[in-house]
């Protein structure tokens, strides 16, 4: 059974740097074609992709948020961690951790963690 | 970056009735590479449907999924109660996945 679990403050102080978790079973990063992706969702709004780890530690960001973006790996611990610096009221949403899977020739966001609301206010 | 657009924003449907939902890109998604995801309160996202119209693993066939190209459709045949949620549609065909503001289906 996949599953995944985001974990971190759930408030931050503008300019400070957010470091979230997602500690995930039922699979090993270390398996061909698996990847763990970030996203996030501000208050009414859409979601949106943040980050990608996969298998051979290739990692992809936001582009928008690339200078300000890193994600690793602790394969030993199951956990991917994703961190954001100088953060911003902006930054304010719910931060979702994803299993994605190869089908065929298929990038499949196939499981998502519960989601974590971070709130960044001083 | 491709915009999915939803619609309607909310479906107000009874047990048993039929729901159809729209998803509409910007640009041509190829390759047929949608998914949708149903999202309950507190819990995390289903998958549903990926590749456009394959049901993702335990997925009930009520559940089924249609279109190419620039729109669409997520139906389900008949609305059971487990069946109330907000669903929304992601694209991965072009790099970033973005995904649809969703659309919630509530017990009218």
């Amino acid at each position: 059974q996949v599953t995944l679990r985001e974990s971190g403050p759930a408030l931050v102080k503008p300019t400070q740097t957010l470091k979230l978790t997602c500690t995930f079973s039922g699979f090993s990063l270390n398996t061909f074609g698996m990847s763990v992706n970030w996203f996030r969702q501000p208050p009414g709004k859409a979601l949106e992709w943040l980050a990608h780890i996969d298998w051979e530690d290739e990692k992809f960001y936001s582009a928008s948020l690339k200078t300000r973006l890193s994600v690793s790996k602790d394969t030993s611990e199951n956990q991917v961690i994703l961190t954001l610096t100088n953060v911003d009221p902006v930054d304010t949403g719910t931060y979702y951790c994803t299993r994605v899977r190869a089908v065929d020739t298929d990038m499949i966001v196939d499981y998502w963690g519960q989601g974590m609301l971070v709130t960044v206010s001083s | 970056e491709i915009v999915l657009t939803q619609s309607p924003g909310t479906l107000s449907l009874s047990p048993g009735e039929r729901a159809t939902l729209s998803c509409r890109a910007s640009q041509s998604v190829t390759s047929r590479s949608l998914a949708w995801y149903q999202h309950k309160p507190g819990r995390a996202p289903r998958l549903l449907i990926y590749g456009a119209s394959i049901r993702a693993t335990g997925i009930p066939d009520r559940f089924s999924g249609s279109g190419s190209g620039t729109d669409f459709t997520l139906t389900i045949s008949r609305l059971e109660p487990e069946d109330f949620a907000v669903y929304f549609c992601q694209q991965y065909d072009k790099s970033p996945r973005t995904s649809g503001l969703g659309t919630k289906v509530e017990i009218k």
